[in-house]
């Protein structure tokens, strides 16, 4: 079972933040906090991960509560293309690959950019 | 930078019918090597995993079996396909530590 809850979907303005969610209260520590989107018909796309302090790249911003109880990916100025479905995944790192490789996806975050 | 390939994107396959699924890694050594498959509406599945050449591990028991002839190829077989086989695979890649997995584009299979 996926170790993260998440809102089923949410909206957001074109141009706008979006700002999505993830509760992950059994959160270990040495697990990861880890943020995919997938479009459908498509693999899932990486966004970006994060251990214990916010992180930013190119894509995305990941605020990670203090507790690490949960975490908020934002998305600074969406677009109609950052329509997909979002998944928040906790994961111990790899220490030599194998099983550890496994994502338990839950039903994660649609999120419909709107115009 | 690193890239995936993975191909077809799309197969119709009948029952009994063979299979032969590529993934293919640029750009790296030595990656680690998943596949997965992706029911509708459902998580992902994980079939098999690779930490090197020739090494293969099985996840879930079944008529499915992956090789790997060569550092960045990974491959996804099966002698006779079943109906149960049909599914969105797809073949993905990490160098370990806390680095994310990339995946492919997959490849839906339709068995009929």
């Amino acid at each position: 079972d996926a170790k993260t809850t998440q809102p089923t979907s949410m909206d957001c303005a074109e141009g706008r933040a979006a700002n999505l969610p993830c509760n992950h209260s059994t959160i270990s520590g040495n697990e990861y906090v880890y943020w995919y989107r997938q479009i459908h018909s498509q693999g899932p796309q990486y966004i970006i991960h994060g251990l214990k302090n916010n992180e930013t790249n190119e894509m995305a911003s990941l605020i990670i509560t203090e507790d690490r109880k949960s975490s908020t990916l934002i998305l600074p100025h969406a677009t109609l293309r950052d329509t997909a479905v979002y998944y928040c995944i906790v994961r111990v790192a790899m220490n030599y690959g194998g099983s550890q490789g496994n994502l338990i996806f839950g039903k994660g975050t649609k999120l419909s950019v709107k115009p | 930078s690193q890239t995936i390939h993975q191909w077809p994107a799309t197969l119709v396959q009948p029952v009994g019918s063979p299979l032969s699924l590529e993934c293919t890694v640029e750009g790296t050594s030595n990656p680690n090597l998943y596949w997965y498959r992706q029911a509708a509406g459902r998580g992902l599945q994980l079939l098999f995993y690779s930490v090197g050449i020739g090494q293969i591990s099985s996840e879930v028991p079944q008529n499915l079996s992956a090789s790997r002839p060569q550092d960045r190829q990974f491959i996804l077989s099966s002698k006779k396909l079943l109906l149960s086989d049909s599914g969105f695979y797809l073949c993905a890649w990490t160098l370990g530590g806390n680095s994310p997995l990339h995946f492919g584009n997959g490849t839906r299979l339709t068995v009929t």
